[in-house]
């Protein structure tokens, strides 16, 4: 399969322990997005990046939430600090530049925070 | 703030039945992506339309993007319990580099 995968598919976690999930976008893509979706709402847009670069960041990604892709190919997003609010599901996307309205979505990450 | 607004927020109909929904916006849309989303599971892309007037099909799907590139329409014809799901539009307005903005979604139910 050479789709977006993301790991893990479901989070438990107690309020206030830090988490941390993984994206593996497409192979070719260079840019690489993360999204917030609650429930009855559309993803809402936090952060892109275009190769390694982080180039854009979200108001709603506030100074818990970092994300990295050190080598261009894989992402992480971490979560410090976690507060029943970021109970969502937190989906990652790639794609093509000149190309990057045609995203592809992975299927996510479920977290609950108790 | 650009939003997007989708119509209606629930449709549940029997099998063999043709439905519209509706994706609107006051903003131009650079481009607009249709999503099909299942329960606990990434969104799926089915189509993108760039120019205004366009209309793409894909199968018993037709796609419209509005002539002035603000609005986008998805009609389904005979629609089956497989078509059940969420339907999400997202826009992108250009300026943003490819982050796209969601409507809520239509979340429809084809019953057999």
């Amino acid at each position: 399969d050479t789709g977006v995968s993301q790991d893990p598919r479901h989070k438990i976690t107690k309020r206030g322990q830090n988490v941390t999930f993984r994206c593996d976008p497409i192979s070719e893509h260079n840019r690489l997005y993360w999204y917030r979706q609650t429930l009855g709402q559309g993803p809402e847009f936090l952060t892109y990046f275009q190769n390694e670069a982080q180039l854009e960041k979200s108001r709603l990604l506030s100074d818990r939430f970092s994300a990295e892709r050190p080598k261009g190919s894989f992402s992480t997003l971490e979560i410090q600090r976690t507060e029943q609010g970021d109970s969502a599901m937190y989906l990652c996307a790639s794609s093509l530049t000149g190309t990057s309205v045609e995203q592809y979505f992975g299927p996510g990450t479920r977290l609950t925070v108790t | 703030t650009q939003l997007l607004e989708q119509s209606p927020q629930f449709l549940s109909i029997q099998e063999g039945e043709n439905l519209t929904v509706y994706c609107n916006s006051s903003s131009v849309f650079s481009s607009l992506q249709w999503y099909r989303q299942e329960p606990g599971e990434g969104p799926v892309l089915l189509v993108t339309v760039v120019t205004g007037g366009e209309v793409k099909k894909l199968k018993r799907l037709t796609f419209q993007f509005g002539d002035a590139r603000k609005d986008s329409s998805l009609h389904i014809t005979a629609a089956q319990p497989g078509d059940t799901g969420l339907y999400l539009c997202a826009g992108d307005y250009g300026g943003s580099q490819g982050n796209l903005i969601f409507g809520k979604g239509t979340k429809l139910s084809v019953k057999p």
